[in-house]
């Protein structure tokens, strides 16, 4: 199974809620990510979990709160978003350890828009 | 800091012709290169990887790729281009392979296969 799972797959929110987007692979993967994605642009890294440990945050504002609770969760937690935080969320997973040579697996994605 | 270039926004092919998207890199040691695939609205699919060995990759749906050394390039052919190819293509780095998760995405092509 390399299948990485991703709800809900639509969420549109005004900019004073709180929501979560999940996350779920079980490839026995312990490396997770979180990227944004604007329309026809590369995906921009936001987090990346390495063994259930927070490794790399790049400088993402504080709305924005990642939590790995096992190695096959991952969620981001969204509260006060922006207009501009509209964008395409994906998640992937990787192998972590051994030959640092493995390919990224990513979910569909989920289409943020904030009102 | 490691980098790919990607220098064609958009490659334009006719059905049942080789199509080529090309991908440049700068990296300091080994390379680890990748290429996805991404559909509308859908998250990134692994196509195939260079780590080490022969220079000619073969991957997913009859693409291949062909890494040069001389010229740091790594690109993305097919013998026979298909309508369904029609997607965009993102060339991608491996970040210091002994240190973090971090992949380095290239700005994506957009490939139209012409019937």
């Amino acid at each position: 199974d390399t299948e990485v799972t991703q709800t809900p797959k639509h969420l549109v929110m005004g900019m004073t809620n709180k929501k979560s987007l999940k996350c779920e692979q079980h490839m026995g993967h312990r490396a997770m990510y979180w990227y944004k994605q604007k329309a026809k642009k590369p995906p921009e890294l936001m987090f990346v979990y390495s063994y259930e440990k927070l490794s790399i945050n790049e400088s993402v504002p504080s709305r924005f709160s990642p939590e790995c609770p096992n190695s096959s969760l991952l969620n981001l937690h969204l509260h006060a978003l922006q207009p501009e935080d509209s964008a395409l969320y994906l998640c992937a997973s990787s192998q972590a350890q051994g030959i640092s040579s493995y390919e990224q697996y990513f979910g569909p994605g989920t289409r943020l828009t904030v009102t | 800091a490691q980098s790919v270039a990607q220098p064609e926004d958009q490659v334009n092919v006719a059905e049942g012709n080789p199509l080529t998207v090309k991908c440049t890199y700068s990296v300091s040691g080994n390379p680890y290169l990748f290429w996805y695939v991404q559909y509308p609205n859908r998250g990134l699919q692994f196509l195939l990887k260079y780590i080490t060995g022969d220079n000619l990759v073969k991957g997913s749906y009859g693409f291949e790729a062909e890494f040069n050394k001389s010229q740091t390039s790594f690109h993305l052919k097919k013998p026979s281009a298909l309508v369904s190819d029609s997607a965009l293509y993102f060339c991608a780095v491996r970040d210091s392979p002994s240190g973090t998760y971090k992949y380095i995405f290239g700005t994506g092509t957009r490939l139209k296969v012409l019937a």
